[in-house]
């Protein structure tokens, strides 16, 4: 069993200041874990996974997250926001029994 | 190579009657995931197959969906007895010859309206 909890349902910040979003997850395995963005209207699109390899993972648009297992976090970080990064983030874990994704948080930046 | 495929697009259908969405995956992926999405939330896990075999189906799952998929190619959901309940985003996503631990590529999803 899986689970992926992501600690804040909306974060706001303004824009060129940094971003965090927060991710703790636990599985019975080792899993992958993947970062993926929803603007509105669209579909799904994958940011960045952790597949353990390094521990720090680059993604696309600047972002990067950061596996720490003692604590079981996956969090989601950007240096600074633009206006277009707005939109719904789910933190996802996959293992071998299935892919679960978290309720998502809403990421709002203001001008 | 297309990417993931979901058909129709739009459905809307009247309160108990039956449904059947298509998902095409992305060739040679052995793995297809069905989720559920409604306003507001993630989406949340319905089933998935590696190759043509399902292998997990959530307890959220009740007797009126079932998902199949032939040949491990192409899948199918099917929903019996809609109820306005079902109303929602319906996704697909498949994964690589590499095993679970790829990322899962998604179409742009089925959306179902009860009416």
């Amino acid at each position: 069993a899986q689970s992926v909890t992501q600690l804040d349902s909306h974060v706001s910040v303004s824009e060129g200041t940094p971003v965090l979003l927060r991710c703790n997850y636990s599985s019975s395995y080792s899993p992958s874990l993947f970062w993926y963005v929803q603007h509105p209207n669209k579909g799904l699109q994958l940011l960045l996974k952790y597949t353990s390899a390094a521990t720090l993972v680059k993604g696309i648009n600047g972002f990067e997250a950061e596996f720490k297992k003692s604590e079981t976090s996956f969090h989601l970080t950007k240096p600074s926001a633009h206006m277009s990064d707005a939109a719904e983030y789910f933190c996802v874990v996959s293992d071998p029994s299935d892919m679960r994704f978290g309720a998502g948080t809403r990421l709002t930046v203001k001008p | 190579d297309t990417g993931v495929s979901q058909d129709p697009r739009h459905k809307i259908t009247k309160r108990g009657q039956n449904v059947t969405f298509r998902c095409d995956p992305i060739s040679e992926h052995n793995r297809l995931y069905w989720y559920r999405q409604t306003l507001g939330q993630g989406p949340e896990f319905l089933t998935y197959f590696q190759n043509e075999a399902q292998l997990e189906k959530s307890r959220l799952l009740s007797d009126r969906f079932s998902a199949e998929r032939p040949k491990g190619s192409f899948s199918t959901l099917e929903i019996q007895r809609t109820e306005q309940g079902d109303s929602a985003m319906y996704l697909c996503a498949s994964s690589g010859i590499q095993g679970w631990g790829t990322e899962a590529f998604f179409g742009q999803g089925t959306r179902l309206t009860v009416v």
